[in-house]
């Protein structure tokens, strides 16, 4: 069964920093492109950032470029998501997506999602 | 980035077809075949619906399908069930090689 689970949420102070990571099980993550999406508390979904297979091609929305940072770790068969000079505006719960080869622009699978709280 | 225009809310009776649309440009939904659905129930994950434009992952049920006609790409249910009722997501590649989330769509079984 595929599997994604996301790990690292926490409350932080605003201009704080926090790490996500994504674990995934099931499948191997690195051979998909890999998606961060977010859900702020009763809001739509927000794509905030992608990363390619081999991390050649990295993109994020335009609110997180500069403060955010994609990685993986194939090898871990894990996703990241480095998360600097938060504000209360990014307090959602982050979803780690992908897989399930049906490219790299769609998220087969999904996590539980991680909550993230910025606030002080 | 824009979001993608959806309508906020649409209903039906159990057993009746509804269609939700989600409105883009030129710049994503106009120009790329790389548009998705996602189907998410209260506290939970998405759940991947539909997949370029038109395509169902396995498991999904053949009452769901997906179109596109312009700018705007178009997700059908037939046969509605109470298990329908959900909030209802497009996406699209852009031209800016990101995506881009329609404002989600409620859909009520009356």
């Amino acid at each position: 069964e595929v599997q994604l689970v996301e790990s690292g949420g926490g409350l932080v102070k605003p201009g704080g920093s926090l790490r996500l990571s994504c674990a995934a099980s099931g499948f191997t993550l690195s051979r998909d492109t890999m998606h961060w999406v977010r859900q702020a508390p009763g809001k739509g979904l927000e794509w905030v950032s992608c990363i390619s297979s081999s991390s050649s091609y990295i993109y994020y929305a335009d609110s997180m470029k500069g403060r955010f940072t994609i990685s993986r770790d194939n090898a871990k068969n894990s996703l990241y998501l480095q998360m600097n000079s938060l504000r209360a505006e990014d307090t959602a719960v982050y979803y780690c997506g992908g897989g399930n080869d049906y490219g790299d622009y769609v998220m087969g699978a999904w996590g539980q999602g991680t909550l993230v709280t910025v606030s002080s | 980035q824009s979001a993608l225009t959806q309508p906020a809310s649409v209903s039906g009776s159990p057993g009746q077809s509804i269609t939700i649309s989600c409105t883009g440009t030129s710049s994503d939904v106009g120009t790329y075949n790389y548009v998705s659905w996602y189907q998410q129930h209260p506290g939970k994950a998405p759940k991947l619906m539909i997949y370029d434009v038109s395509n169902r992952p396995s498991g999904v049920s053949n009452r769901f399908s997906g179109s596109k006609s312009g700018n705007t790409a178009s997700l059908t249910i037939s046969g509605l069930q109470a298990e329908d009722e959900a909030d209802y997501y497009c996406t699209s590649y852009t031209s800016s090689s990101t995506l881009v989330f329609g404002g989600g769509t409620k859909l009520t079984v009356l």
